[in-house]
């Protein structure tokens, strides 16, 4: 199966400043169906990005997602309040679809 | 709007099964397919399987084969996974989720609440 790894583990960051996320699978994700979901404390998980770069419907263009083959970014432009959260990658790819162990994005 | 509305909190013992279920609104239940995904106190989330509703199709990871059944009722639009054999490690928060697509192709659109299970003597 495709292990995805994220990087950082936790980024410490304040409001404004902008975040980078790094999700590196462990062999080519080659049609490019990679996605990023958002998720809060006590929450169900959000589709942000899939496909790699495509927003989902209602998530703010702030939210971009880049890369292919096997390494994947998720940039927040100017960190709000409310997207302080936990982020996990998934590969859609090839069967067993699988998650990396998620960044959490925190307030610094 | 879509809406997944997942059965509550579950205590199990070692051993025994337990059965979680999903009921969907604000969808053409038929038109998509449904997954279930776990997520273990403090962990990443795991893909268990998913159910197509048109055919009755499932599909399961490698890792719960034979141990997880998931269904759907067409006539309810409800899903269902039933896990056994529960260990102490199968406790977590499972998730039901609809897929965009009739056929299980794995992105996520849409999820329930979620459902605590918990597993201990």
């Amino acid at each position: 199966e495709i292990v995805l790894t994220q990087s950082p583990g936790t980024l410490s960051l304040s409001p404004g400043e902008r975040a980078t996320l790094s999700c590196r699978a462990s062999q080519s994700v080659s049609r490019g169906y990679l996605a990023w979901y958002q998720q809060k404390p006590g929450q169900a998980p959000r589709l942000l990005i899939s496909a790699a770069f495509n927003r989902a419907t209602g998530v703010p263009d702030r939210f971009s997602g880049s890369g292919s083959g096997t390494d994947f970014t998720l940039t927040i432009s100017r960190l709000q309040p409310e997207d302080f959260a936990v982020y996990h990658c998934q590969q859609y790819d090839i069967s067993p679809w699988t998650f990396g162990q998620g960044t959490k994005v925190e307030i610094k | 709007q879509v809406q997944l509305v997942q059965s509550g909190t579950e205590v199990k013992t070692p051993g025994s099964s337990v059965k979680v279920s999903c009921k969907a609104s604000g969808v053409v239940f038929s038109s998509f397919s449904f997954s279930w995904v776990r997520q273990a106190p403090g962990q990443g989330l795991e893909w268990m399987g998913g159910v197509m509703p048109i055919f009755g199709t499932t599909k399961y990871a490698q890792k719960f084969q034979g141990r997880v059944t998931i269904s759907a009722d067409k006539s309810t639009t409800t899903t269902y996974m039933e896990l056994s054999s529960l260990r102490s490690e199968d406790t977590a928060v499972y998730y039901c989720a609809r897929d965009p697509n009739y056929y299980i192709s794995g992105i996520f659109d849409d999820w329930g609440q979620g459902t605590l299970v918990t597993v201990s003597s």
